[in-house]
């Protein structure tokens, strides 16, 4: 089991906003910055978002991010087909202490 | 432009050991941390362990503690990770990851380098 907690998959139509969630505790998410990976299949991961909500030089303005409490959340409006692929949290646990990272997220576009 | 190309990887039997380099180039290698991070195949992230721009701090997961060192050489821009008393469960493709700080993610990623552990 991952420390973080993502939905395994997510879906919508291209155009439609989707939105995908990290669940954590006060030890990870709730004490610091969640950071989002993209991955396409065969491919390294790439940074897509850190600090909660802000978008490295080059990632789309219809990817944001958010923060609240112990979750943090990824949002991609204007759905494309070359969204499509695996969305993975990340963020620093004071507890163990390490990073750790949520399970992924399966993004299809239908 | 950051480049990041690891290397070492391969098939190799329970309990053995195996050293994996990373060669960084495209940036000032000894003003960052890095770190290693691993996926199994068809499996999401681990992280597997990290080092401080000067050495002076690392860091590593659970499941590879006491049996995984980390370590750079500025001087020749690399990174490296010592993997001792491999595990069939170590079998995954292992990342080198650069990161503004230890604690600000990882910003730039390799390509990756297969390491499967197996009789």
């Amino acid at each position: 089991q991952s420390v973080l907690t993502q939905p395994p998959s997510a879906s919508g139509t291209p155009g439609q906003r989707v939105t995908i969630s990290c669940s954590g505790s006060s030890s990870n998410i709730g004490s610091t910055y969640v950071f989002w990976y993209q991955q396409f299949p065969g491919t390294a991961p790439k940074l897509l978002m850190y600090r909660n909500n802000q978008r490295p030089s080059g990632v789309p303005a219809r990817f944001s991010g958010s923060r609240s409490g112990t979750s943090g959340s990824l949002a991609i409006s204007g759905l494309r087909s070359e969204d499509e692929a695996d969305y993975y949290c990340a963020s620093w646990d004071d507890s163990l202490p390490g990073w750790v990272f949520g399970g992924g997220t399966r993004l299809t576009v239908l | 432009e950051v480049k990041l190309v690891e290397s070492g990887g391969g098939l190799v039997q329970p309990g053995r050991s195996l050293r994996l380099s990373c060669a960084a180039s495209g940036f000032t290698f000894d003003d960052y941390a890095i770190h290693w991070v691993r996926q199994a195949p068809g499996k999401g992230l681990e992280w597997v362990a990290g080092i401080i721009w000067n050495s002076g701090g690392t860091g590593y997961g659970d499941s590879v503690k006491g049996r995984f060192t980390i370590s750079r050489d500025n001087a020749k821009n690399s990174l490296y990770l010592q993997m001792d008393s491999l595990k069939s469960e170590d079998t995954a493709f292992y990342y080198c990851a650069k990161g503004p700080d230890f604690w600000s993610g990882f910003d730039s990623w390799g390509q990756g380098t297969l390491v499967a552990v197996s009789s």
